[in-house]
C-alpha cells in the first residue's frame, strides 16, 4: 500500500504563512488531494487533483506538488483554520490517506 | 445544498450484523459514484468501500479488510447509498461516513457510529 507521510502537529500564530507537507512512499502522479476536519467534524475537501481548489474553499488555501511530494499552503493562516489537515491519493490501489496533521494557532 | 445523511449505527455484538443508510439530496445522485469512509476513535481515514454511477455498471470496491464481509449497494430511484455489514468485528469499530465521489470526497456525511463489542 502507499503510505503518505505527514508531520504529527504544527503552531503559527495568525496571519502567517504554513505548508503542511505529506510525501508518499511511491509516485502517485497529481492524485494527491486534501481535507481539513474540525473537532466534532466530519472532513472537507480543500483541494483535489494536487492544486485545484475545491468549491466554496477560499483562495488562502493552495495545493502543489507532484509524483511523491505534495505540500498544502495556507496564507495568510486566520484562527478558524485550527484543525487536522489529511492528504489523501487516489493514483494507486487501494487509496490511502496520511494520518493527519494537526494545525494550531498560538 | 449537498446533503448526506447517515443512519443505521448502533452497538451490535462480534458477528452480528448492522445495516447503515445515507440519505442523498442536492445533487444528481444518480451520476455519481458513492463512497463509504471510516474513522476510528481518535485515529485516521479508510476507504471502506465505493460504488459507481450506472453509466460504470454500478462496479464495486472493497478494501481488503472488509471484503466478503461488507456489501455497498445503491437505489437511484431513492437516492440512497446503503452498507451491509456481516460478521462484524470489534476494529470495526468506527464513525462510518457517507462520501460522494470514487477518486476525491468532496462531500461528507455527518457520519453514524458504529460500536462492536460485547
Amino acid at each position: 500500500d502507499t503510505v503518505l507521510t505527514q508531520s504529527p502537529a504544527l503552531a503559527v500564530s495568525p496571519g502567517e504563512r504554513v505548508s503542511i507537507s505529506c510525501r508518499a512512499s511511491e509516485g502517485v502522479n497529481s492524485y494527491m488531494h486534501w481535507y481539513q476536519q474540525k473537532p466534532g467534524q466530519q472532513p472537507k475537501l480543500l483541494i483535489y487533483k494536487a492544486s485545484n481548489l475545491a468549491s466554496g474553499v477560499p483562495a488562502r488555501f493552495s495545493g502543489s506538488g507532484s509524483g511523491t511530494d505534495f505540500t498544502l499552503t495556507i496564507d495568510p493562516v486566520e484562527a478558524d483554520d485550527t484543525a487536522t489537515y489529511f492528504c489523501q491519493q487516489s493514483w494507486n490501489d487501494p487509496y490511502t490517506f496520511g494520518a493527519g496533521t494537526k494545525l494550531e494557532l498560538k | 445544498e449537498v446533503q448526506l445523511v447517515e443512519s443505521g449505527g448502533g452497538l451490535v455484538q462480534p458477528k452480528g450484523s448492522l445495516k447503515l443508510s445515507c440519505a442523498a439530496s442536492g445533487f444528481d445522485f444518480n451520476s455519481y459514484g458513492m463512497s463509504w469512509v471510516r474513522q476510528a476513535p481518535g485515529k485516521g481515514l479508510d476507504l471502506v468501500a465505493d460504488i459507481s454511477s450506472k453509466s460504470y455498471n454500478y462496479a464495486t470496491y472493497y478494501a481488503d479488510s472488509v471484503k466478503d464481509r461488507f456489501t455497498i449497494s445503491r437505489d437511484d430511484s431513492q437516492s440512497m447509498v446503503y452498507l451491509q455489514m456481516d460478521n462484524l468485528k470489534t476494529e470495526d469499530t468506527a464513525l462510518y461516513y457517507c462520501t460522494v465521489g470514487l477518486h476525491w470526497f468532496a462531500y461528507w456525511g455527518q457520519g453514524t457510529l458504529v460500536t462492536v463489542s460485547s
